[in-house]
């Protein structure tokens, strides 16, 4: 059974740069069809999709973020990872990755909360 | 402000039915056949309940069923049990030119 963790500071302060990291465990992050996606949650919101990636490297990014967000993945380590730039406290989440085909995911990982704060 | 319109809460009681409305356009759910519907329960991660508008994943009740029509998408959670106690969010593909999905602010599911 494929499972998810996400990885990366808890902590970044603003105008820096958020990164972390989705290990994937339990199978190969290049088999099957999938897209690997980054999702995120403020606090008593609602989710917002980030952005994902195919394992051939291919990305589609949401267009209000676009601007600052680049993912990539590591194959050799079963990895894909999320950089957003020139954070904000308005960044402030629970930033989850998942996998899914298309536009619906059906594996996720638990989640990391990442706090903007000087 | 979310991309999608939910109504914020429901509510029913054990063994009723209860139906959870999203509301997009044209562009979004309108448009496509990729609604899909996420459980999710307290500082847990969402749950896919159903996607493309009225299927179920391996694994998930058929008390949940989900239709659409015209730019409005519904969750149907039919005998209700204490467990579906929950926030749920809905989602839909967006994209035209490039691939977009977007979800709705989330609805509060109380078992009274």
């Amino acid at each position: 059974q494929v499972q998810l963790q996400e990885s990366g500071p808890g902590l970044v302060k603003p105008s820096q740069t958020l990164s972390l990291t989705c290990t994937v465990s339990g199978g190969s992050i290049s088999s099957g069809s999938y897209y690997w996606s980054w999702i995120r949650q403020p606090a008593g919101k609602g989710l917002e999709w980030i952005g994902r990636i195919y394992t051939s490297g291919s990305t589609n990014y949401n267009p209000s973020l676009k601007s600052r967000v680049t993912i990539s993945v590591d194959t050799s380590k079963n990895q894909f990872s999320l950089k957003l730039s020139s954070v904000t406290a308005a960044d402030t989440a629970v930033y989850y990755c998942a996998r899914g085909y298309s536009s619906s995911w059906y594996v996720w990982g638990q989640g990391t909360l990442v706090t903007v704060s000087s | 402000q979310s991309a999608l319109t939910q109504p914020p809460s429901a509510s029913g009681s054990p063994g009723q039915s209860v139906t959870i409305s999203c509301t997009g356009t044209s562009s979004d759910v309108g448009g496509y056949n990729y609604v899909s519907w996420y459980q999710q329960h307290p500082g847990k991660a969402p749950k896919l309940m159903i996607y493309e508008v009225s299927k179920r994943p391996s694994g998930v009740p058929d008390r949940f069923s989900g239709s659409k029509s015209g730019n409005t998408a519904s969750l149907t959670v039919s005998g209700l049990q204490a467990e579906d106690e929950a926030d749920y969010y809905c989602s839909s593909y967006a994209g035209s030119n490039n691939f977009h999905v977007v979800f709705g602010g989330g609805t509060k599911l109380t078992v009274l």
